[in-house]
């Protein structure tokens, strides 16, 4: 049991560039999301989504897509990836129903855009 | 939404005992009080969370005033790995797939030896 899982673990990117974060999680919890951290501040939610394919936009959506097309993964790209988006990102899951004490955290993937 | 102000850091010794206050001055009624820890390179990890009075569980104790407009997460005698950064969040648990939760900056915890 993994828990839930980020790959890759860092990337540098140029501006313009696209990548896609993969989120994985083994169990079997219906809602997933991805946050993004800045130095000094806190988790800012970007998307969020409570089933398989279905997404919705968090607080700062802009510059990102999501998709969840199978239960256990959620996927977020850049298109064109800017010097903002450079932060830590950190993906999390949650079983429906449940409080939110039951939310795990992804170890966060490091990306830097120069 | 609930806004909460908590310090920005604090220093302690190991062996002591840690008290960080947060302030949510606009809790609402559903509101509940959640602690995550966040150590460096991880991810968040939820560590206590009450709606009143006291809770207590193997990591630390949650105290909280009738009025609800504040929290003091206790952590008892603090060892050199308990340095890490403290979220306090207000929000309603219950919201559906959303987390309406609010992470702040944080309290960044430093333990000595």
């Amino acid at each position: 049991n993994a828990g839930v899982t980020q790959t890759p673990k860092f990337r540098v990117l140029k501006t313009g560039q696209s990548m896609t974060l993969l989120c994985a999680q083994d169990m079997n919890h219906e809602y997933m999301y991805w946050y993004r951290q800045d130095p000094g501040m806190g988790l800012r939610l970007i998307h969020y989504s409570v089933g398989e394919g279905t997404t919705a936009k968090g607080e700062v959506p802009d510059g990102y897509n999501v998709s969840r097309l199978k239960k256990q993964n959620f996927l977020l790209g850049l298109e064109s990836a800017a010097p903002s988006q450079t932060s830590v990102y950190f993906c999390a899951s949650r079983p429906r129903g449940q409080g939110i004490e039951t939310q795990y955290f992804g170890p966060g993937t490091r990306l830097l855009v120069l | 939404l609930a806004k909460t102000t908590q310090p920005i850091s604090m220093d302690s010794y190991e062996g002591q005992e840690v008290n960080i206050t947060c302030s949510h001055n606009n809790i609402a009624t559903n509101d509940y009080i959640t602690w995550y820890q966040q150590f460096p390179s991880q991810g968040p990890r939820f560590i206590i969370q009450g709606y009143k009075t006291k809770v207590t569980n193997e990591v630390a104790s949650l105290f909280i005033p009738a009025d609800r407009k504040s929290s003091t997460l206790s952590l008892p005698r603090v060892s050199l790995s308990d340095t890490a950064v403290y979220y306090c969040l207000v929000g309603d648990i219950f919201s559906g797939g959303y987390n309406k939760l609010i992470f702040g900056a944080g309290t960044r915890l430093a333990v000595h030896p």
